[in-house]
Formats: structure tokens, C-alpha cells, sequence
């Protein structure tokens, strides 16, 4: 069965500008978690969703919000982008939350300029 | 919180020599565990977790790790490493207890990266 989709796989911005990622999970997942991978800070959770619904969130600004639509697609968009949102954006999905079968899309990478 | 120290930033090793990779990990609660692989310009792949029962766990490709409650350690271990295993390895932790707000959330390590050389 197809894995996780994320589209794009990558993208160039500019400081300032705003850009939307979007990931489709494996069909019949219904949890959607986003990761931001940077060579300084490393893996760091963003936030899952399940059902629609934010059931989770890390320590991000505000600019970073997502969404998850009834077909369990997810997008999460970055307002206002600067220097350091450059990194590899991760989406996993899994059955449910706390299922813990977690499977990890390619990724997005955001470059910002 | 948990946090997740992983001991070696990069591991060289010689094809089929045996290779261990160590985490330790810090948490009030109770955790899951878990090893990831990335390779480049890819994303992370699954390759052994911890959720209970037996502290021994088989992963794919060869791959064991050990879970040690007292030590609050998780290394990940191969008898014959090969060339195919250069990549990124991950460890991650997660809170097994219900609700809260660590309810489903990963927290990685900063990674290894092992280099399997001829």
C-alpha cells in the first residue's frame, strides 16, 4: 500500500512570505503528527492531530498552526517564515493515537531565504 | 518531559563487526521506546520499540535493543553490521501513561550516525 505522501518535497521562500505543507497519510490512518528536523535543534514535535481535532502541540510559536481535513490529510502552514524555519518538515501517521505504528513520510524541505 | 541523550554522535565500524548504539533516556513517567533509522534524503524508518513485556526487543534488519529499566538505558545493538547500514540512527521516547500533554509525542535523541566502512 502507498506510504506516507508529503508534497512538496522541496521549496524555496523568502523571509516574510508564508507557505503551506501538505501530507496524506496511509489510507485508513487517522493520526497525523508533524516533526521539524534541523541540523541544531534536531527532531522536535510540532503537533498530531486526530479526528480533525489537535490533540497535541509542542513548543512553537503561533506562527506554525495545521489542520486536519475528513479524509485525514493534514497540511500545516508557517506565517511570517524566517532564516532559522529552514529545516526538513516530517509528517507519520498512524491508526490512532498512542497506536505508536508511526510510519514517517520523506519530508518536506523548506529552504527560506 | 522526557529527554533522550544518545552517547556517540557518530560510530565508525568495519563491515560485519558488531555495533552498539547507546541511549539513555530521562522521564518521571513511564515510557515507550523506540529506535528510528534515516537514511539520506529520507525520512525515518521504524526499526525496533519497547512497549512492554519481554526488555529484549528484535527489530528488522538484524537489529536487537535492550531496554533497561534501572539503568534507564535503551541501546541498540547488531551482531554483523554492513555497508547498507550507514545511516542516521534515532532514539525516541514517549509517555506510556494516558492523557496528558505527552499523549502520543516522540522525543528524540539528537542521533548517531554510523559509518560502516570496508
Amino acid at each position: 500500500k502507498a506510504g506516507v505522501t508529503q508534497t512538496p518535497r522541496y521549496l524555496i521562500k523568502t523571509r516574510g512570505q508564508q507557505v503551506t505543507l501538505s501530507c496524506s497519510p496511509i489510507s485508513g490512518h487517522r493520526s497525523v503528527s508533524w516533526y521539524q528536523q534541523t541540523p541544531g535543534q534536531g527532531l522536535q514535535f510540532l503537533f498530531e492531530y486526530f479526528s480533525e481535532t489537535q490533540r497535541n502541540k509542542g513548543n512553537f510559536p503561533g506562527r506554525f498552526s495545521g489542520r486536519q481535513f475528513s479524509n485525514s490529510r493534514s497540511e500545516m502552514n508557517v506565517s511570517t517564515l524566517e532564516l532559522g524555519d529552514s529545516a526538513l518538515y516530517l509528517c507519520a501517521s498512524s491508526l490512532a493515537v498512542r497506536s505508536y505504528g508511526y510510519t514517517f513520510g520523506s519530508g518536506t524541505r523548506l529552504t527560506v531565504v | 518531559a522526557q529527554s533522550v541523550t544518545q552517547l556517540d554522535s557518530q560510530v565508525p565500524v568495519f563491515e560485519e563487526a558488531p555495533v552498539e548504539l547507546r541511549c539513555n533516556y530521562s522521564s518521571s513517567v513511564s515510557v515507550y521506546l523506540f529506535w528510528y533509522v534515516q537514511y539520506p534524503n529520507q525520512g525515518l524508518q521504524l526499526l525496533l520499540k519497547y512497549l512492554s513485556g519481554s526488555t529484549l526487543v528484535k527489530g528488522i534488519n538484524g537489529f536487537e535493543a535492550e531496554f533497561n529499566k534501572s539503568q534507564t538505558s535503551f541501546h541498540l545493538r547488531k551482531p554483523s553490521v554492513h555497508i547498507s547500514d550507514t545511516a542516521e540512527y534515532f532514539c525516541a521516547v514517549s509517555a506510556s501513561n494516558a492523557g496528558g500533554t505527552s499523549y502520543g509525542k516522540l522525543t528524540f535523541g539528537q542521533g548517531t550516525i554510523l559509518t560502516v566502512h570496508p
